[in-house]
């Protein structure tokens, strides 16, 4: 069975930093291209960024290129998600996704939250 | 990057039949045949439930289906159920190695 687990949220002052993890089983994790997306309480979600399969292409969206980092451990199994400089607005849910061929995402894990606030 | 527009509600009985625009640009949801879209449960993962504009994963109901027509991608759902109320969410790739989602739709059945 696919599983993907986020870990590391909580709460953080703004411009403070937070790394997340997101472990994965179920499925060989160096075959797929993997995503951060993230939902704001009561909002839509918000595509964060991506990773190819050995780490070596990245993208990201423009509110948080600059101050946030992807990568990932394909030994462990594992991707992350390095944030600095958090503002208020970074505040949201983050979900790790894989990623079809076709660019849709076929297992997301269950979310951590992320609380930027003073 | 702007975000893809969708309605904020829709309704309907039991039985009956909605349908859930997603409209974009010719840059995204008219450039790609990457459109998907997710039903998420309040506090829960959102769920594959349409990928390449019309396809479905095993295990969705044929009660759903997906098109698109131009920049606009919509998401039909007949024989409207109960367990059918969730907000539903489109996605498209964008190009430039971006993607961009729709602000969600929440779907009510009365």
């Amino acid at each position: 069975e696919v599983q993907l687990v986020e870990s590391g949220g909580g709460l953080v002052q703004p411009g403070g930093s937070l790394r997340l993890s997101c472990a994965a089983s179920g499925f060989t994790f160096s075959d797929y291209w993997l995503h951060w997306v993230r939902q704001a309480p009561g909002k839509g979600l918000v595509w964060v960024s991506r990773i190819n399969t050995d780490g070596l292409i990245t993208s990201y969206a423009d509110s948080v290129k600059g101050r946030f980092t992807i990568s990932r451990d394909n030994a462990k199994k594992t991707l992350f998600l390095q944030m600095s400089n958090l503002r208020d607005e970074d505040t949201a849910v983050y979900y790790c996704a894989r990623v079809l061929p076709g660019f849709s995402y076929d297992y997301w894990g269950q979310g951590t939250l992320v609380t930027v606030s003073s | 990057q702007s975000a893809l527009t969708q309605p904020p509600s829709v309704s309907g009985s039991p039985g009956q039949s909605v349908t859930i625009s997603c409209t974009g640009a010719s840059s995204d949801v008219g450039a790609y045949d990457s459109v998907s879209w997710y039903q998420q449960y309040p506090g829960k993962a959102p769920k594959l439930f349409i990928y390449d504009v019309y396809m479905r994963p095993s295990g969705v109901h044929d009660r759903f289906s997906g098109s698109r027509s131009g920049n606009t991608a919509s998401l039909t759902i007949s024989g409207l159920q109960a367990e059918d109320e969730a907000d539903y969410h489109c996605c498209s790739y964008a190009g430039r190695d971006t993607w961009v989602f729709g602000g969600g739709t929440k779907l009510t059945v009365l």
